[in-house]
């Protein structure tokens, strides 16, 4: 079974702190890694996406990799109560007829004022 | 402007009925996904099509029916075999299978 876990939280943090989620996967064959941001009622938005080990920012967001763990987080600096939402992790895993894209449940952050 | 389009936002159907969620997109994407999310879980695969008049069964396909007769477009139909059709739908599309995924704005649906 072809998995991607997250910590359900919810993670609370102040105004202007880092937020870091976390997620880790069952395929080591993993190629693509995708995070994205879902805020109540809404559709996933899409933040980042990282292929490669190591770090990769976008603006107050960085996506960090290490294949070798099996995990990939993201970190929110000076995290915004509108950052508040629910975070997905979806990861591309080898299966019958090439990749499938397999999300996490999410992780809820919390941003206190 | 490019994006997705999903109707209607909200639908309410009587149990037994089937019923058809239309999504479009104007992305000029190849791939086309369906997703279903219940509350507090993960989005789980129902059908996916990498190209025009081609599709393919995700994890949770029973009850569900889908065509990809044009680029554009990839209607899901939910069918009165699903036995628990109330979920909020989602689309999706990529440019190629297996490339970062762009959501529409969900169908909401309650069956009763």
């Amino acid at each position: 079974q072809k998995e991607v876990e997250q910590n359900s939280g919810p993670l609370s943090v102040p105004e202007g702190a880092i937020a870091s989620l976390n997620c880790t996967y069952s395929d080591r064959g993993s190629q693509s890694f995708f995070w994205y941001r879902q805020y109540s009622g809404k559709s996933p938005e899409l933040i980042m996406f990282i292929y490669s080990n190591g770090d990769k920012e976008d603006g107050r967001f960085t996506a960090q990799l290490n294949k070798a763990s099996q995990y990939v987080s993201l970190l929110i600096r000076d995290s915004q109560p509108s950052d508040s939402a629910t975070y997905l992790c979806a990861v591309n895993m080898s299966g019958t007829g090439g990749f499938k894209t397999i999300f996490g449940a999410g992780t809820r952050l919390f941003v206190k004022a | 402007d490019g994006g997705i389009t999903q109707s209607p936002k909200y639908l309410f159907r009587k149990e037994g009925q089937n019923v058809t969620l239309s999504c479009e997109q104007n992305l000029n994407h190849d791939a086309m996904y369906w997703y279903r999310q219940d509350p507090g879980q993960g989005l789980r695969l129902i059908y996916y099509s990498q190209i025009v008049n081609d599709f393919q069964k995700g994890d949770i396909a029973e009850g569900y029916s889908v065509s990809r007769e044009k680029k554009e477009s990839f209607p899901l139909t939910v069918t009165s075999a699903q036995k628990n059709p109330t979920a909020f739908y989602l689309c999706a599309s990529s440019n190629g299978f297996g490339y970062e995924q762009y959501f529409g704005p969900g169908t909401r649906l309650t069956v009763t």
